[in-house]
C-alpha cells in the first residue's frame, strides 16, 4: 500500500460524457501527478500540482483539466470523452516538487468509455 | 514519440536464470528512474541514478546508467518468480520540472518456476 487512494476503482461512461477522478496523496506530500497508462501510448504525464499550484504539464489534453484543493487531494476532470480516453489513470505523490523525486503510485482508475 | 526506448519489450525466462533489460534514448537525461509495476497496481520506485557511470545495486537487482547519460540497464541475478512484471525505465531531461519526466513503454519480464 503506498499511501495514495484513488477513486473510484472503476468507471463506465458513453462518449461525450464527462467524469472526474479524485485522488488524495500520501500524508504530509505536497507534490500530485497525474498519469494516462493506454496500451498503444504507455504512461504518459499529464500534469503536476504543488502545494496546489498547477507546476508542469505533460501530453495533457485541452478536454482534461485537473486542480489541487488546499487539503491538498487533487481531482482530474476528463470532458467530451472519446473512446480513446480509455485508459488507466493514475495519481502519484511526492514530498518534493523537483525532479528526481521519489513518486508513490495509487492503484488507478480504470476508465472505460463506451 | 518515446523518447526512452526500451528492449526487449517481452522476455520469459526460468526461475534461476540471469536477464538484462535494457532502455536507451538519443537525448541526456539529468536522471533517470527505474519502476516495477505488477498487473492492477501502479508503477513501484526501485531506484534513482543521476551521475553517469553510476552503478546502483539493490539485492539481486543491479541498475546502470550510462556514461553519457543517455542508457541504462537493469540485470536481475537468479531471477525468481516474484521477480514477474512491467519494468519502465523513466526520465527527465531537466532538474526543476516534471514538464519533459517520460517513461518508456515497459519491458514485460515473466520468470517461470
Amino acid at each position: 500500500d503506498s499511501g495514495v487512494t484513488q477513486t473510484p476503482k472503476h468507471l463506465i461512461t458513453a462518449t461525450g460524457q464527462r467524469v472526474t477522478l479524485r485522488c488524495s496523496p500520501r500524508s504530509g506530500d505536497l507534490s500530485v501527478y497525474w498519469y494516462q497508462q493506454s496500451l498503444d501510448q504507455g504512461l504518459q504525464f499529464l500534469i503536476q500540482y504543488y502545494n496546489g499550484e498547477e507546476r508542469a504539464k505533460g501530453n495533457i489534453l485541452e478536454r482534461f483539466s485537473a486542480q489541487q484543493f488546499p487539503d491538498l487531494h487533487s481531482e482530474l476532470n476528463l470532458s467530451s470523452l472519446e473512446l480513446g480516453d480509455s485508459a488507466l489513470y493514475f495519481c502519484a505523490s511526492s514530498s518534493s516538487g523537483t525532479t528526481p523525486s521519489e513518486q508513490y503510485f495509487g492503484p488507478g482508475t480504470r476508465l472505460t468509455v463506451t | 514519440t518515446q523518447l526512452l526506448e526500451q528492449s526487449p519489450q517481452f522476455l520469459s525466462i526460468q526461475e534461476g536464470e540471469n536477464l538484462t533489460v535494457y532502455c536507451n534514448s538519443s537525448s541526456v537525461f539529468s536522471s533517470l528512474q527505474w519502476y516495477r509495476q505488477e498487473p492492477g497496481e501502479g508503477p513501484v520506485l526501485l531506484v534513482t541514478v543521476v551521475t553517469g557511470g553510476e552503478v546502483k545495486k539493490l539485492k539481486r537487482l543491479t541498475f546502470q546508467f550510462g556514461d553519457a547519460r543517455k542508457d541504462s540497464s537493469l540485470h536481475i541475478t537468479a531471477a525468481q518468480p516474484g521477480d514477474t512484471g512491467l519494468y519502465l525505465c523513466a526520465g527527465s531531461m531537466t532538474t526543476d520540472s516534471w514538464g519533459k519526466f517520460q517513461f518508456g513503454a515497459g519491458t514485460q519480464v515473466v520468470v517461470t518456476p
